[in-house]
């Protein structure tokens, strides 16, 4: 299987910040790279698929990049409603893989 | 609008069975193909089972393999999965989500695998 890394598992910060999560693949998956946001007792949320293409109605402060093995999620002014647990999950494979989660909380 | 409802989750014993459904609207369903996905209380995304659009091609979690059968009927925009001899470690909640990447996850059903 597939592995997916994740870091940093959580970290704080402030509104208006700019934060970059980071997602490492096992191997190579071109970029069959989605990214989702889940708030406690919610389904995850699609943000980005294809490693960097928008997912309709989701702000333009996020944003993708990366092919290969090594990718970034960026939100460049972080708000309030941004605090949340964010995946990493690759499709290259049928047998879907997740990231462990990068938990972003208020400083 | 895409929409994907779970239902049959619920509490059952260890060694007893479940069967989930997911009722999907807004979209051609024969068009997509369908996972399953969990999350155990406070962890993080479990892929369980992936079905083709046509159930030409399944794929199961090592976890749950020999346990679990995911199957659809497209005539009623349905996905399912059967779930046997559960363990205490099937306890999550459970989502539904359409294609690989994701695009439309339900809001999930709960099963609790407890005596």
């Amino acid at each position: 299987a597939i592995r997916m890394t994740q870091s940093p598992s959580s970290f704080s910060a402030s509104t208006g910040d700019r934060v970059t999560i980071t997602c490492r693949a096992s191997q190579g998956i071109s970029s069959y790279l989605a990214w989702y946001q889940q708030k406690p007792g919610k389904a995850p949320k699609l943000l980005i698929y294809a490693a960097s293409t928008l997912q309709s109605g989701v702000p333009s402060r996020f944003s993708g990049s990366g092919s290969g093995t090594d990718f970034t999620l960026t939100i460049s002014c972080l708000q309030s409603e941004d605090f949340a647990t964010y995946y990493c999950q690759q499709y290259y494979s049928y047998r879907l893989t997740f990231g462990g989660g990068t938990k972003v909380e208020i400083k | 609008e895409v929409q994907l409802v779970e239902s049959g989750g619920g509490l059952v014993q260890p060694g007893g069975s479940l069967r989930l459904s997911c009722a999907a609207s807004g979209f051609t369903f024969s068009s997509y193909s369908m996972n399953w996905v969990r999350q155990a209380p406070g962890k993080g995304l479990e892929w369980v089972s992936y079905i083709s659009s046509s159930s030409s091609t399944i794929y199961y979690a090592d976890s749950v393999k020999g346990r679990f059968t995911i199957s659809r009927d497209n005539a009623k925009n349905s996905l399912y999965l059967q779930m046997n001899s559960l363990r205490a470690e099937d306890t999550a909640v459970y989502y539904c989500a359409r294609g690989g990447s994701g695009s439309s996850w339900g809001q999930g059903t709960l099963v609790t695998v407890s005596s």
